[in-house]
């Protein structure tokens, strides 16, 4: 059984276009996240939701948006791609609120190329 | 969250003990210590968790000294498989301008 899932697995698109990712995690847990790893390997925290607080990167452009229909998921919307948000975006999940002895789970990531 | 500092990458042989340590000067009384495995083209993966002293689990122990400053990740008897990177997480994730929330990590590489 797959804990965290994301679609789509590889995704290529124009500069310019909207997409969005999808995550879903069969966890029962509380707190979502996403993550972008970049090509020198760096991750960098993007967004923390749960059913009571959404927590923003304040380095991550406003065109970047999670959406949440139920605690099962978290989508994550991109608008206006830019050459510059190609990398891997990883969803995770943990129990709790994303404290400090939380462990998270991750998905298998999303290669995102923006042409 | 505190800043995390690793080596950059190591090599090893088989069938050695591998010791990664990681410094974390900043670390805050309720911080737990956290360890991370990522192979390439895939998701990060929890490996072992710990407050203080020492933790042992089925595939890795965790040495953390009393004054929590550092901290220790210890693999047995590594064999080709272990190759992947080692990231040292401390605290909850942060979400500060500058900082990269799971460090650089460190690239361990097994050689036959």
């Amino acid at each position: 059984d797959t804990a965290v899932s994301q679609t789509p697995k590889y995704l290529v698109t124009q500069m310019g276009n909207d997409k969005s990712i999808k995550c879903e995690q069969n966890l029962g847990h509380d707190t979502m996240y996403w993550y972008k790893q970049d090509s020198k390997k760096f991750l960098k925290i993007m967004f923390s939701y749960n059913n009571k607080e959404l927590i923003i990167n304040e380095t991550v452009p406003n065109r970047f948006s999670p959406k949440s229909p139920d605690k099962a998921h978290l989508n994550l919307h991109i608008n206006s791609l830019e050459l510059g948000d190609s990398a891997v975006y990883f969803c995770a999940s943990s129990q709790g609120p994303g404290g400090q002895g939380d462990t998270q789970y991750f998905g298998p990531g999303t290669r995102l190329t923006v042409l | 969250l505190a800043k995390t500092t690793q080596p950059i990458s190591m090599d090893s042989y088989e069938g050695q003990e591998v010791n990664i340590t990681c410094s974390h000067n900043n670390i805050a009384t309720n911080d737990y210590i956290t360890w991370y495995q990522q192979f390439p083209s895939q998701g990060p993966r929890f490996i072992i968790q710990g407050y203080k002293t020492k933790v042992t689990n089925e595939v890795a122990s965790l040495f953390i000294p009393a004054d929590r400053k550092s901290s220790t990740l210890s693999l047995p008897r590594v064999s080709l498989s272990d190759t992947a990177v080692y990231y040292c997480l401390v605290g909850a994730p942060d979400f500060g301008n500058e900082k990269l929330t799971f460090g650089t990590g460190t690239r361990l590489t097994i050689i036959p």
